[in-house]
């Protein structure tokens, strides 16, 4: 069955770095797009970018550009997420999902990790 | 970047009830419109795709319809399980999507 499990939760310092993983099973990682969606407390879904394994280049939201790096390791099907710059504001819950590839909706989504960035 | 718009941001209900959440587009994304579902500490759920398709499992009392800007997404005879947050997606700009921020619906 299809699965993505996401790494643990993460206490980081303004202005530093967090990576996130999600290791995926159960469908072939490589021609799928991996999508990186965050949620801050008590706010909405915000995504953040993708990428699809097999072409390499991620996509991101303007609003994360230059700042959030997109990855993918098709060797062991895991995705990673990476934001640096960390602020307050950044910290939220992330999740990582998978696109459909016909109809273009998340269908599977990993468990979440919270990132709390505080001083 | 294409704006999605939910309203209302959250509204009372009982069991029973029927009600409607409407979504509206910035500019036109034709039928690249997806719905799903949240309650607290979970990870979102599809529910509803491509506008009015519904999604494996999803009850019939789902429904949704819509194309172009405006969209959406009724749920009738509301049961216990439906109390939650539930949010819009497009995906017509392909391969970069938003949501909209989120309609909650609680219990009256």
């Amino acid at each position: 069955q299809v699965q993505l499990v996401q790494s643990g939760a993460e206490v980081k310092k303004p202005g530093s770095s967090v990576k996130v993983s999600c290791k995926t099973s159960g469908f072939s990682f490589s021609s799928y797009s991996i999508n990186w969606v965050r949620q801050a407390p008590g706010q909405g879904l915000e995504w953040m970018g993708g990428i699809v394994p097999i072409y390499g280049t991620p996509n991101s939201a303007r609003k994360f550009q230059g700042r959030v790096t997109i990855t993918a390791d098709g060797s062991t099907s895991t995705a990673y997420m990476e934001l640096n710059s960390l602020r307050s504001e950044d910290t939220a819950v992330y999740y990582c999902a998978r696109l459909d590839r016909v109809s273009y909706y998340f269908d599977y989504w990993g468990q979440g990790t919270l990132v709390t960035v505080s001083s | 970047d294409i704006q999605m718009t939910q309203s209302p941001s959250s509204m009372y209900a009982s069991v029973g009830d029927t009600v409607t959440i409407t979504c509206r587009a910035s500019q036109s994304i034709s039928s690249f419109l997806n719905w799903y579902q949240q309650k607290p500490g979970q990870a979102p759920k599809l529910l509803i795709y491509a506008a009015s398709g519904l999604y494996n499992g999803v009850p019939s009392r789902f429904t949704a319809s819509g194309s172009g800007t405006h969209f959406t997404l009724t749920i009738s005879s509301l049961q216990p399980d439906d109390f939650a947050t539930y949010y819009c997606q497009q995906s017509y700009s392909t391969p970069m999507y938003s949501f909209g921020q989120g309609t909650k619906v609680e219990i009256k």
